[in-house]
């Protein structure tokens, strides 16, 4: 199974309002990635947790990372528009391999 | 520095065929991990190539395979195709392990 399940698979606010989604996962973790997927295409990074940090900040980004409840999430501050799209998080695993495990997704959608 | 680039973008095959796709790495980075995306299944690791070499491999059949060449561009094929093939098959790079993982724009196989 996946390691990390999202919550909400779905939000719908207007613009300007701030969105938040969490990410749980099962197992350690090394760090903790967030990324942006538009319609099916390509995945971009946003931001990358390391599981000795607790917040990360990028713009209107903010990230908290709980490793005690196995937990993350990522507020988008003042949403526009363009920020309509799927977000994932994906968990690096403390076994050393090079792979990342992906949540199901939140897919945002933004009211002009 | 340019992306991640995979060719081709869009794919179309029959059952039973074989299929090769292509991802060139951001200049510098040595490893490349390959991720498909369903659906149902969600994104899920294929394996990941470092220095020629594959490093780790996940959960998928032997139909599946690699490879990476000493420029650090990398394919992957995938043979007698079936019709849950049909994915968003998508390729990222990173400069070392326990970094961020970038994402080209994918191709997307559609089996018929």
């Amino acid at each position: 199974s996946q390691q990390g399940e999202e919550d909400p698979q779905a939000l719908s606010i207007q613009e300007g309002e701030n969105a938040t989604m969490n990410c749980s996962y099962k197992t350690s973790i090394n760090n903790l990635q967030w990324y942006r997927q538009n319609s099916g295409r390509g995945l971009v990074h946003l931001i990358l947790i390391r599981s000795n940090e607790r917040e990360k900040h990028s713009g209107r980004l903010r990230v908290t990372l709980d490793t005690s409840k196995k937990s993350s999430s990522l507020l988008i501050t003042a949403s526009r528009a363009a920020d309509t799209a799927s977000y994932f998080c994906a968990t690096e695993l403390q076994t050393g391999a090079n792979n990342l495990f992906f949540g199901t997704g939140t897919r945002l959608t933004v009211i002009p | 520095k340019a992306g991640v680039t995979q060719t081709p973008r869009y794919l179309i095959k029959t059952r039973g065929q074989q299929v090769t796709l292509s991802c060139s790495p951001i200049s510098g980075h040595r490893s490349v991990s390959w991720y498909q995306q369903t659906p149902g299944q969600g994104l899920q690791f294929l394996f990941e190539y470092f220095s020629e070499t594959q490093r780790n491999k996940g959960n998928f059949p032997g139909r599946f395979s690699g490879r990476q060449f000493s420029n650090s561009r990398s394919e992957m094929n995938v043979s007698t195709l079936e019709l849950g093939d049909s994915a968003l098959y998508l390729c990222a790079s990173t400069l070392r392990a326990r970094n961020t993982q970038y994402f080209g724009p994918g191709t997307r196989l559609t089996v018929l």
